[in-house]
């Protein structure tokens, strides 16, 4: 079966610091994958999405970068925190080009930037 | 453009109640419909969808909702609350094409409170 795993599960890191969240996928081959934030236990903004290895779709402009490098992993990451960095991210994995399928989250971090 | 309305920030029942989270949406063509329901500090789970066929689609936990293309609505329901089903609760569209076009359009969510 397919599991989707997302860490660290929280993190606190100062203003300036560097940022590295890690999301891999196992039991399935050449999935869309998809970083969201999450503001205040609200709604959910689409940061970046990948159809594939070294394909990175940006939907917002922002502090922030992702990378593929691998089939099944999705890295996001910043050289500079900001304080608006704060919030929930959740990483999310779907079947390429299944549009009946829905998504399948990971559990989650939670970042704090102070 | 796709969009997926979700009018009420926050639902209130009372447990043992019947509940409904509205959800309407705008979509090109025919929709793929989802719910997911998110608990504190956790990731979103997946409760049901519709793809097609019968307009009334169950899910997990005795949730269900009901396609109505004329009003273009998937609204959620479960006939007796509990207390459990406190959560935030998104619906989702996807269109049926490829591109960002096939990316699932959230709804900002509805808190569901239920009460004793």
């Amino acid at each position: 079966s397919q599991t989707i795993h997302q860490w660290p599960a929280t993190l606190v890191q100062p203003v300036g610091s560097p940022l590295s969240l890690e999301c891999t996928v196992e039991g399935t081959s050449n999935p869309n994958l998809y970083w969201y934030r999450q503001a205040a236990g609200r709604g959910l903004q689409l940061l970046f999405y990948s159809v594939g290895i070294g394909q990175i779709s940006s939907e917002v402009p922002q502090n922030l970068s992702a990378s593929r490098p691998q089939d099944r992993q999705f890295i996001l990451s910043s050289k500079k925190l900001l304080l608006s960095d704060s919030g929930f991210y959740l990483c999310a994995w779907s079947v390429a080009g299944g549009y009946s399928y829905g998504y399948t989250f990971g559990s989650g971090t939670r970042l704090t930037v102070v | 453009a796709q969009s997926v309305a979700q009018p009420e920030d926050q639902v209130n029942v009372a447990e043992g109640n019947p509940l409904t989270v509205k959800c309407t949406y705008s979509v090109s063509g025919n929709p793929y419909l989802f719910w997911y329901v998110q608990y504190p500090n956790r990731g979103l789970q997946f409760l049901l969808k519709y793809i097609t066929g019968d307009n009334l689609v169950k899910g997990s936990y005795g949730f269900e909702a009901e396609f109505n293309k004329s009003q273009t609505s998937f609204h959620l329901k479960k006939p007796s609350a509990l207390v459990s089903d406190s959560a935030l609760y998104f619906c989702a569209v996807r269109g049926r094409r490829g591109g960002s076009q096939g990316n699932l359009i959230f709804g900002k969510g509805t808190k569901l409170s239920v009460k004793p």
